[in-house]
C-alpha cells in the first residue's frame, strides 16, 4: 500500500472554527489531492497540488485553503467551519510516469468531520 | 467541462450472478479511465485503469472494463459475483493538469 497517512481521522468540531486536516505522505510523488465525499456526489476535489507551494482549486474550493511547504505534506484547512462542511475528506496522491503519463492515485482512509 | 456519469445509484445482484456497472463520460481528448472501489468505512482501491490500446482491460478480483468510444463508456463487468464484492464503486477520469474526476458512484448489495 501507498504510505499516505491522514489526520486527523475523526474529528468533531464547533461551527466558526477553523480546522486543519493534515495529509502525509512518503512516496515522494508530485500531485496531492484534497477530495469530500458525500452521498449522491461521489468524491469532489477540493484543491490539488502539483508541487511545493504550486496549488490550484477543485471544483468545490470556496470555503477552504491549502498548503503545500514540503513534499511530504498537504495541509487543508476549513477557515470557518459550516454545518455543509461536514463530509468525509480524502487524501490522494499521484505521480507521472507508466503508460500515458500517470499512474492511479492512491487515497488516504479518510477523515470524518462533523461540525455541530 | 470534463465529467463522468455512472447512471444507476444502487445495484442488487444475487451472488454467482453477473454484474455490470456503467460509466459514461464526456471528455474532448483521449480518455484515461479508472474504476476504483470502496468498502465501508475504507478508502479508495484501484480495481483496473485504461490508457490506450486493447479496449477489454482486465483488472484485480476478477473484474473488467471495456472502452467503447462510439459510446463514451467505460463499463465494469464481472461474471459471477461474490459476497465480498459488495461494496461501492466509482468511475473517473483524467482531466487536463493530472485532476481526476469521479463519478457519483454505484453501491453494489450482494443477495445471498
Amino acid at each position: 500500500d501507498a504510505g499516505i497517512t491522514q489526520s486527523p481521522r475523526h474529528k468533531v468540531t464547533e461551527t466558526g472554527t477553523p480546522v486543519t486536516l493534515r495529509c502525509h505522505q512518503t512516496e515522494n510523488h508530485r500531485y496531492m489531492y484534497w477530495y469530500r465525499q458525500d452521498p449522491g456526489h461521489g468524491l469532489r476535489l477540493i484543491h490539488y497540488s502539483y508541487g511545493v507551494k504550486d496549488t490550484d482549486k477543485g471544483e468545490v474550493s470556496d470555503g477552504y485553503s491549502v498548503s503545500r511547504s514540503k513534499t511530504e505534506d498537504f495541509l487543508l484547512t476549513l477557515e470557518s467551519a459550516t454545518s455543509s462542511q461536514t463530509s468525509v475528506y480524502f487524501c490522494a496522491i499521484s505521480e507521472f510516469g507508466g503508460e500515458g503519463g500517470v499512474f492511479e492515485a492512491f487515497f488516504g482512509q479518510g477523515t470524518r468531520l462533523t461540525v455541530v | 467541462a470534463q465529467s463522468v456519469t455512472q447512471p444507476d445509484i444502487h445495484i442488487t445482484v444475487s451472488e454467482g450472478a453477473s454484474l455490470e456497472l456503467r460509466c459514461n463520460y464526456s471528455y474532448g481528448a483521449t480518455p484515461y479511465l479508472f474504476w476504483y472501489v470502496q468498502s465501508p468505512g475504507q478508502g479508495l482501491q484501484l480495481l483496473l485503469k485504461y490508457f490506450s490500446g486493447d479496449t477489454l482491460v482486465q483488472g484485480i478480483k476478477g473484474f473488467e472494463a471495456e472502452f467503447k468510444r462510439s459510446q463514451s463508456s467505460f463499463n465494469l463487468r464481472k461474471p459471477s459475483v461474490h459476497w465480498s464484492d459488495a461494496a461501492e464503486y466509482f468511475c473517473a477520469s483524467k482531466a487536463a493538469g493530472n485532476k481526476l474526476t469521479f463519478g457519483g458512484g454505484t453501491r453494489v448489495l450482494v443477495k445471498p
